[in-house]
């Protein structure tokens, strides 16, 4: 059974970081892709990207180019989102979520509890 | 970046009904289309990928269609916890979108 736990919630002041963790249970981490997606409150789902935890490999929607960052520890089975110069619209739920096996295409099947992330001064 | 537009953005209807979500996408995407649910305060659940295809322990009862450009999800009798809010997402194309969200409420 996949299961995905990420960490707790965060404040944050505009300008600064996060970086948000997702521990993976289970051997199979590194066979499949690991996706971010973000929801503010009352909104719709956005997606932010993936990471190939095999590989380290990362594709980014073009909308988070240059503030977001994702990573992996293939050790403990855990990703991980970074998102740096936050903005008040920047508070969201994160989610990750695990996708296809690797070379595949397939949507996200696994997700996380979510992270809410607070931006305020 | 590939729209998604959802209609309605929300829908009212009893136990029992009969319930249509459309998706539009606003450039073919073939069928690489996936519907998900999602409850208050919940992550979501996939129901369906591939626009028709249902994913292991969904009920019978939800059901995909379309492709290229139209789609729909349709429940063909609304159970008490069908309630919810209900997505398409294309991933065809990157970036992956999403529609804006149907809720389905209690009428």
């Amino acid at each position: 059974q996949v299961q995905l736990v990420q960490s707790g919630a965060e404040v944050k002041k505009p300008g600064a970081s996060v970086k948000v963790s997702c521990k993976a249970s289970g051997n199979t981490f590194t066979g499949y892709y690991m996706h971010w997606v973000r929801q503010a409150p009352g909104q719709g789902l956005e997606w932010m990207g993936w990471i190939n935890p095999n590989s380290g490999g990362t594709k980014y929607a073009l909308n988070f180019q240059g503030r977001v960052s994702m990573a992996r520890d293939t050790s403990i089975s855990t990703a991980y989102m970074e998102l740096s110069r936050l903005r008040s619209d920047d508070t969201a739920v994160y989610y990750c979520a695990r996708g296809a096996q690797l070379g595949a295409k397939f949507p996200e099947t696994h997700w996380g509890q979510g992270t809410l992330v607070t931006v305020s001064s | 970046d590939i729209q998604m537009t959802q209609s309605p953005s929300t829908l009212s209807a009893s136990v029992g009904d009969r319930v249509t979500i459309t998706c539009r996408a606003s450039q073919s995407i073939s069928s690489w289309l996936a519907w998900y649910q999602q409850k208050p305060g919940k992550a979501p659940t996939l129901l369906i990928n591939k626009a028709s295809s249902l994913e292991s322990g969904v009920p019978a009862r939800f059901s995909g269609s379309g492709s290229e450009t139209e789609f729909t999800l349709t429940i063909s009798s609304l159970q008490p916890e069908d309630f919810a809010t209900y997505y398409c997402q294309q991933y065809n194309d990157y970036p992956w979108t999403f529609g804006q969200g149907t809720k389905v409420e209690i009428k």
